[in-house]
């Protein structure tokens, strides 16, 4: 298995430029997970699916933050209008079931000028 | 809300010297999980513990999970260069999965 695919690997735009982050977890996994990691707020928790549904998006961190996952093979996180506090790196994980060990992507990382 | 705290904050260790990384909740957690993040790299699972006082051991590093499965500790004998990276723990209480901020160790040759 290839592992978690996460695309692209760098974004770079323009404040208020819509930015959409894409995530093909593991195949068979059940729960889906997008972080958010920076210097300063470490590594957060902002929204996980379970069999595509969405559980807990408590972690979004306002209405500019979006994710859907349409089927069982492809997640996406949308931020519109994108701003520079929304710099970082953005990490899509995958496990079996919720509470197992979770896969991690490469990351993307995102630097909005 | 549930709360997962890691100290210290960062280690700044000899190479061959023992180094030692605490988390602590607020609550009781269902399970924890540790995880290795290398410098621009992407957090890797290490272990899962789920029994009250358990210790596994994987090479030259020992995970213990308190009586009250409110904390846990890594503790690596002898580092290496290649230990260096940032260690999470990550705490489940049921439904929720909280990650603690990391230790940044650093090992000098």
């Amino acid at each position: 298995d290839a592992g978690v695919i996460q695309s692209p690997r760098h974004e770079v735009t323009e404040m208020g430029q819509e930015v959409t982050l894409r995530c093909k977890p593991i195949s068979g996994h059940n729960s889906l997970f997008w972080y958010r990691q920076t210097m300063m707020r470490g590594l957060e928790l902002l929204i996980y699916f379970n069999n595509n549904v969405p559980i807990d998006d408590s972690g979004m961190p306002e209405d500019r933050f979006s994710a859907k996952m349409p089927n069982a093979s492809f997640s996406t996180l949308k931020i519109q209008p994108s701003e520079p506090r929304d710099s970082a790196v953005y990490f899509c994980a995958s496990s079996f079931v919720m509470g197992n060990e979770q896969f991690f992507g490469p990351g993307t990382r995102l630097t909005v000028l | 809300g549930q709360q997962v705290m890691q100290i210290p904050q960062y280690q700044h260790v000899q190479e061959g010297e023992d180094f030692t990384t605490y988390c602590n909740s607020s609550t009781t957690l269902s399970n924890i999980q540790w995880y290795k993040q290398r410098p621009g790299g992407h957090p890797v699972f290490l272990i899962q513990l789920v029994k009250s006082g358990e210790v596994k051991k994987q090479k030259r590093l020992t995970f213990q999970f308190g009586e009250a499965k409110k904390n846990s500790s890594l503790h690596i004998t002898a580092t290496q260069t290649t230990d260096v990276g940032t260690y999470f723990c990550a705490g489940s209480y049921g439904q929720n999965f909280v990650f603690g901020p990391g230790t940044r160790l650093s090992v000098l040759p």
